[in-house]
């Protein structure tokens, strides 16, 4: 069975710091992960993705994640945080069972970034 | 603005009563998503289909259905509400519904079971 954890509720961290946002994943074969972000009252935007290639994946608003096959993690970053990037963070994992394969969200992480 | 559009915003209703809730999906998307977010649940995948097809089910309830018509749009059916079906209920579309797609999310309903 497949599954995604996201082991904080809740991140705190100042503006201009870098952030990380933790993510790790249990799936059998190749995992397909994704990182969402959800601002108050609106739907899940797409941040970025691993499929396949290079470890190090780039997304929108300066995110990146490092996909980590040993530890099974693929935590969100930013190097320099700003108070926009305040909301709910969603890790999502999907595997090729076949083609009717279900995505897995995990919990979700609220990110705080004060002033 | 993803490109998917859900009607409505909100909805109000009592318990024991049927809802339905419309999803259009983004331009060229031939396969759509149902999701259920809720404090206690989290956001939990419901149904998929792909170009008028059911392609994968989830956590979905015996009292919920959907379909995808032939112009793609998609509907959610809930019936004999109960107050526990409360939640925001997202829709999401992809180009071809394959593992590796990106999924786009609409606004979402919300669902309010007095």
């Amino acid at each position: 069975a497949q599954s995604v954890a996201q082991p904080e509720d809740q991140v705190n961290v100042a503006e201009g710091n870098p952030l990380t946002v933790k993510c790790t994943y249990s799936v059998s074969g190749n995992p397909y992960l994704f990182w969402y972000v959800q601002y108050p009252n609106r739907g899940l935007q797409f941040l970025l993705k691993y499929i396949t290639g290079d470890n190090l994946v780039k997304g929108s608003y300066g995110f990146e994640a490092e996909f980590n096959k040993s530890q099974t993690s693929f935590h969100l970053k930013k190097p320099s945080a700003l108070v926009s990037d305040s909301a709910l963070y969603f890790c999502a994992v999907r595997a090729l069972y076949s083609s009717a394969s279900k995505i897995i969200f995990g919990s979700g992480t609220r990110l705080s970034i004060r002033p | 603005d993803s490109g998917v559009t859900q009607t409505p915003k909100h909805l109000i209703t009592a318990t024991g009563q049927r809802v339905t809730l419309r999803c259009s999906p983004r331009s060229g998307d031939l396969s759509v998503y149902w999701y259920q977010q809720s404090l206690d649940q989290g956001l939990q995948f419901l149904i998929q289909y792909y170009n008028g097809e059911e392609r994968a089910k989830g956590n979905i309830l015996e009292r919920f259905s959907a379909q995808q018509f032939p112009d793609l749009h998609s509907e959610l059916n809930l019936s004999s509400l109960e107050l526990g079906d409360s939640a925001l209920y997202f829709c999401a579309s992809s180009v071809m519904g394959a593992s590796t797609d990106t999924q786009y999310f609409g606004p979402g309903t919300r669902l309010t079971v007095l």
